[in-house]
């Protein structure tokens, strides 16, 4: 499977625990976007990466969540001492490198429950 | 005034009509325009991306950009049942790469 693949699926938390969103580009995509999607609402964009670098990350909250992406493995996408309110589908996005870097493949997702 | 505004719907149509979906945004440095797909439960697909003013085809869809009036459009010939699903307008941020603002999308239904 070339696509964007994520990990895990599905994931629930209790209140408190740390959550960890793994997100793998497609092949030969070096640029990787983390959105969430609350219930009824639309995408919102989090943070933009590239190996090792945090280009974007104006749509992060200031507490509790961080977001790498590491020379090698997956990007991480991090939520520490979860609440109710972090709920949502979080999606993942690559784009390739090169003038049309902002047309972006999405994964299939993460759902997030925080009991 | 909302970043990228779309009709929320529903927008009904039978099988076989032309399906006319709408967005306008407002920042006027945004150079890229994209429709996404979602099913329900689903993650967006990106099904057309439009950078110059005028029209471009691909198969079913077609898409419009109208810069000067910071309007894009998506029209879908042919709309069959599997066709049903929210549209999503997304544009890039002028002067950033890679942020995309989505409108909150417009659920389309294809009546058999």
């Amino acid at each position: 499977n070339a696509g964007v693949m994520q990990n895990p699926r599905h994931l629930v938390r209790r209140r408190g625990q740390e959550a960890r969103l793994r997100c793998s580009p497609m092949k030969g995509h070096s640029h990787v976007y983390w959105y969430r999607q609350l219930p009824e609402e639309g995408l919102k964009f989090m943070v933009y990466l590239q190996k090792e670098n945090i280009i974007d990350e104006s749509g992060m909250p200031k507490e509790r969540f961080s977001a790498e992406f590491p020379k090698e493995g997956p990007s991480i996408l991090r939520i520490q001492q979860v609440v109710r309110g972090d709920s949502a589908a979080y999606f993942c996005a690559s784009s390739p490198s090169g003038p049309r870097t902002d047309t972006q493949y999405f994964g299939p997702g993460t759902r997030l429950t925080v009991l | 005034q909302k970043e990228v505004e779309q009709n929320s719907g529903p927008l009904s149509v039978p099988e076989g009509a032309i399906a006319s979906l709408n967005c306008t945004y407002s920042d006027r440095g945004s150079q890229s325009f994209f429709w996404y797909r979602q099913y329900s439960g689903k993650s967006p697909e990106l099904i057309m991306f439009i950078y110059s003013n005028g029209d471009k085809e691909d198969g079913r869809f077609t898409a419009q950009l109208n810069k000067a009036s910071q309007y894009v459009s998506l029209l879908i010939r042919d709309s069959q049942p599997s066709d049903s699903a929210t549209y999503l307008c997304a544009v890039n941020r002028g002067g950033s790469q890679g942020n995309l603002i989505f409108g909150k999308g417009t659920k389309l239904s294809v009546k058999p």
